[in-house]
């Protein structure tokens, strides 16, 4: 397995209230990336960054934010969690060498977040 | 209309027969073509991509590309009890490093 990893895996929080997912990885890839996934919708890309300090939105990115100070970590934020964010989110990383279409994307074990 | 399509399921396919997933995608200009696995509760992990026209094998896994089509497929052979899980269809476009996911087959494979 690729050393991801997403803290906390789960937690419960309530509408209203910030919440801070982290991604930690150990394979010093470029690329790293947040999901959320639900039922019906498959995977869908929030924001993504490829670089420390460098990110930018992905499909689904109203009421997101993240940041990235260090190159093995990529943190998402809810600065005000609503029960449309209860989802289970994913982090993922590539090495993404220019040009390289295999490079592939390797995911975490995931969060499940719930907002009451 | 999705950007990637497939199809829900679930496709039930007795054990030993051979399960055929497909994937429809609208931008002609994709690159590279990704199959992912995901059990239940667990993360997607990587199986196999594909990038040329025509069929790439690996095990019992076998992706074929149509790019004039548009159409990406996963065969699995031999199916297995342990085969069952939903298979994500992922497609990388043109340019960046994005991925665009379809919503996922589930497969059951009955013992």
């Amino acid at each position: 397995d690729a050393g991801i990893t997403q803290s906390p895996r789960h937690k419960v929080t309530e509408t209203g209230t910030p919440v801070t997912l982290r991604c930690h990885q150990t394979e010093n890839h470029r690329y790293m990336y947040w999901y959320r996934q639900d039922p019906g919708h498959g995977l869908r890309l929030i924001h993504y960054s490829y670089g420390v300090k460098d990110t930018d939105k992905g499909e689904v990115s109203d009421g997101y934010s993240v940041s990235r100070s260090k190159t093995e970590d990529f943190l998402l934020t809810l600065e005000s969690a609503t029960s449309s964010q209860t989802s289970v989110y994913f982090c993922a990383i590539s090495e993404s060498f220019q040009l390289a279409r295999t490079d592939t994307q390797y995911f975490g074990p995931g969060t499940r977040l719930t907002v009451l | 209309q999705k950007e990637v399509e497939q199809n829900s399921g679930p496709l039930s396919v007795p054990e030993g027969a051979i399960a055929s997933l497909n994937c429809t995608y609208s931008d002609r200009g994709s690159q590279s073509f990704f199959w992912y696995r995901q059990y239940s509760g667990k993360s997607p992990e990587l199986i196999m991509f594909i990038y040329s026209n025509g069929d790439k094998e690996d095990g019992r896994f076998t992706a074929q590309l149509n790019k004039a089509s548009q159409y990406v497929s996963l065969l699995i052979r031999d199916s297995q009890p342990s085969d069952s899980a939903t298979y994500l269809c992922a497609v990388k476009g043109e340019y960046g490093n994005k991925l665009v996911f379809g919503a996922g087959t589930i497969l059951r494979v009955k013992s």
